[in-house]
């Protein structure tokens, strides 16, 4: 079983709707848990962390954590074309982060 | 502030050479990782430094190490490289793990 796991999309979504990331952990004792945007051929950009369970909003994004199902979300509200990227799961243990697969996401003008 | 720095950004290296990246963390942050990026791997996490110490490493072969200085800057060296070393090797920096990291823009290794 992989440590993060993320739905591997890709997601196509218009613009001006809702974008909904999952990502599920293998870890129980993962305390920290943090979303990243990556652009093609740049590296990862942290948009948003999550500490406790129930929803975080900056913006246009609100994270979701679930410690109990091990579950973490990420919803991006009104698309925009420059949200089409690779968002990556990352979770906390041990001084490292795991990361998931990553999800490309697609917003179609 | 600067974010965080990396040396060289591409290189080309030989089979069997052995290689050395270098990385500048964000001002005030003490805690520098490294990561190996592959198409077919993903991120992977290779070793975490705090206050020169080593506190996590990967799952990578002992061709890999590392180091961190006193003012934080941290160095990785892979010996005797191999094609499959071939990747993007990204250092992040946080004031201290597990907190926020935050990625430099990366090496990118081709070995041939």
């Amino acid at each position: 079983q992989k440590e993060v796991e993320q739905n591997s999309g890709p997601l196509s979504v218009p613009e001006g709707a809702i974008a909904s990331l999952n990502c599920t952990y293998s870890d129980r004792g993962s305390q920290s848990f943090f979303w990243y945007r990556q652009y093609s051929g740049k590296s990862p950009e942290l948009i948003m962390f999550i500490y406790s369970n129930g929803d975080k909003e900056d913006g246009r994004f609100t994270a979701q954590l679930n410690k109990a199902s091990q579950y973490v979300s990420l919803l991006i509200r009104d698309s925009q074309p420059s949200d089409s990227a690779t968002y990556l799961c990352a979770v906390s243990n041990d001084y490292k982060l795991s990361f998931g697969a990553g999800t490309t996401v697609t917003v179609r003008a | 502030k600067a974010g965080v720095t990396q040396t060289p950004r591409y290189l080309i290296k030989t089979r069997g050479q052995q290689v050395t990246l270098s990385c500048s963390p964000i001002s005030g942050h003490r805690s520098v990782s490294w990561y190996q990026q592959t198409p077919g791997q993903g991120l992977q996490f290779l070793f975490e430094y705090f206050s020169e110490t080593q506190r996590n490493k990967g799952n990578f072969p002992g061709r890999f190490s590392g180091r961190q200085f006193s003012n934080s800057r941290s160095e990785m060296n892979v010996s005797t490289l191999e094609l499959g070393d071939s990747a993007l090797y990204l250092c992040a920096s946080s004031l201290e793990g597990p907190l926020e990291q935050y990625f430099g823009p990366g090496t990118r290794l081709t070995v041939t």
